[in-house]
């Protein structure tokens, strides 16, 4: 199985700053990684796909980056909507798996 | 609008059996594969199965091998998640997703339901 390794787990930040997190694989997934966005009580949303394709009517100050084992999601400046949990996700491979979670909360 | 609506949550004895369903509205269910996702409480998401548009090709995590099973009735643009021999460990929201899978990498859960609650207690 491929295990996804988010760093940080829990992000504290402020309105407008960047902030970047990191998902590590524990074996190549190429390109086959998506990012999710998590409010509290919600279902997940599509963020981005491919590792670094923006799904349609999602802001573009998030971007994601990478391939391989290593991939980031950037928010360039941090909107107070922005404060939720974020997973990465590999389909590369079955079992399809998650990263544990970074909980973005405001400063 | 494209919407995906989970019912059959509830509470079920362990050992018990469940059978959630998924209903699709403004979209062709049978078009696309559709999966299952599960999130214990205040836990992370964890996928739980997969099945491909005629139902021929299923995958599932290892924990639920054995006890789950999914299938979809496309003339009813319908996916379900039949869960038999329940744990305490399979109490979560369990949300049903369509799954846009490509020739590349572009896969990804794009359209997500509300979810389901199962809880598993005597």
């Amino acid at each position: 199985d491929i295990q996804l390794t988010q760093s940080p787990s829990f992000l504290s930040a402020s309105v407008g700053d960047r902030v970047t997190i990191t998902c590590r694989a524990s074996q190549g997934t190429s390109s086959y990684l998506a990012w999710y966005q998590q409010k509290p009580g919600k279902a997940p949303k599509l963020l981005i796909y491919a590792a670094s394709t923006l799904q349609s009517g999602v802001p573009s100050r998030f971007s994601g980056s990478g391939s391989g084992t290593e991939f980031t999601l950037t928010i360039s400046s941090l909107q107070p909507e922005d404060f939720a949990t974020y997973y990465c996700q590999q389909l590369k491979t079955y079992p399809i798996t998650f990263g544990q979670g970074t909980r973005l909360e405001i400063k | 609008e494209v919407q995906l609506v989970e019912s059959g949550g509830g509470l079920v004895q362990p050992g018990g059996p469940l059978r959630l369903s998924c209903a699709a509205s403004g979209l062709t269910l049978g078009i696309y594969w559709m999966t299952w996702v599960r999130q214990a409480p205040g836990k992370g998401l964890e996928w739980v199965a997969s099945i491909n548009q005629g139902g021929s090709e299923k995958y599932y995590v290892d924990s639920v091998k054995g006890r789950f099973t999914i299938s979809r009735d496309n003339s009813k643009d319908s996916l379900y998640l039949q869960m038999n021999s329940l744990r305490a460990e399979d109490a979560a929201v369990y949300y049903c997703a369509r799954f846009y899978v490509s020739s590349g990498p572009q896969d990804a859960f794009d359209i997500w339901g509300q979810g389901t609650v199962v809880t598993v207690s005597s």
